[in-house]
């Protein structure tokens, strides 16, 4: 399997900081890579996939790059709705493995 | 838009077998861009994917599951299922199905709210 190791685990910011979640794979999965929001009680949101491509709907200050193994998701100007915990994902091979997550909360 | 919506018994006796069905609306299950997944998360823990399968039938497993999973469709009620047999408490989670654009990425980029499976005698 595909090991997907976030860094950090938690982060505490504020509203309207720049924060950056990073991913690194065990092996390359090349762009097969997305990234999800998930709400506490809620099902996971898809925010980036292939790397870097926007999900229709989520706002600009969210973004990916990376590709190969090691990938980040920026926000920039965070949002009272942005704190959540942030789970990267390959889908590149079977079986499709997620990050440990990254969770998010206010300073 | 399509909206999926999960259904099947919060609980579940230890040793059995978890049975739960996803059915997709405002779209086709047939739909030749789309695999139908299953994601489960332990309690306070992260994601594991089950599984997915395609309209016609064919079925992806997680290896770590794949001798008690079984995921299969129903197109005629627009309905994919998962089953899980010889449960144990390990098996206690919120289950999702979701939708995977297999003409993409293999994205997930609709999800059911989740239902939450408890095992216990």
């Amino acid at each position: 399997d595909i090991q997907m190791t976030q860094s950090p685990s938690s982060l505490s910011a504020s509203v309207g900081d720049r924060v950056t979640i990073t991913c690194r794979a065990s092996q390359s999965v090349n762009n097969y890579f997305n990234w999800y929001q998930q709400k506490p009680r809620k099902a996971p949101k898809l925010l980036i996939y292939a790397a870097s491509s926007l999900q229709s709907g989520v706002p600009s200050r969210f973004s990916g790059s990376g590709s190969g193994t090691n990938f980040t998701l920026t926000i920039t100007s965070l949002q009272p709705e942005d704190f959540a915990t942030y789970y990267c994902q390959q889908s590149y091979s079977i079986p499709y493995t997620f990050g440990q997550g990254t969770k998010l909360d206010i300073k | 838009q399509v909206q999926l919506q999960e259904s099947g018994p919060g609980l579940v006796n230890p040793s059995q077998t978890l049975s739960l069905t996803c059915t997709v609306s405002n779209g086709s299950i047939s739909s030749s861009s789309y695999y139908w997944s299953w994601v489960r998360q332990h309690p306070g823990k992260g994601l594991e994917w089950i599984g997915y399968i395609y309209y016609s039938g064919s079925t992806y497993y997680n290896p770590s599951l794949k001798s008690r999973v079984t995921i299969s469709v129903d197109t005629s009620n627009n309905q994919f299922s998962l089953k899980l047999s010889s449960v144990t408490a390990a098996d206690a989670a919120v289950y999702y199905c979701a939708r995977a654009y297999g003409t993409n990425y293999y994205d997930m980029d609709v999800w059911g709210q989740g239902t939450t499976v408890t095992v216990s005698s």
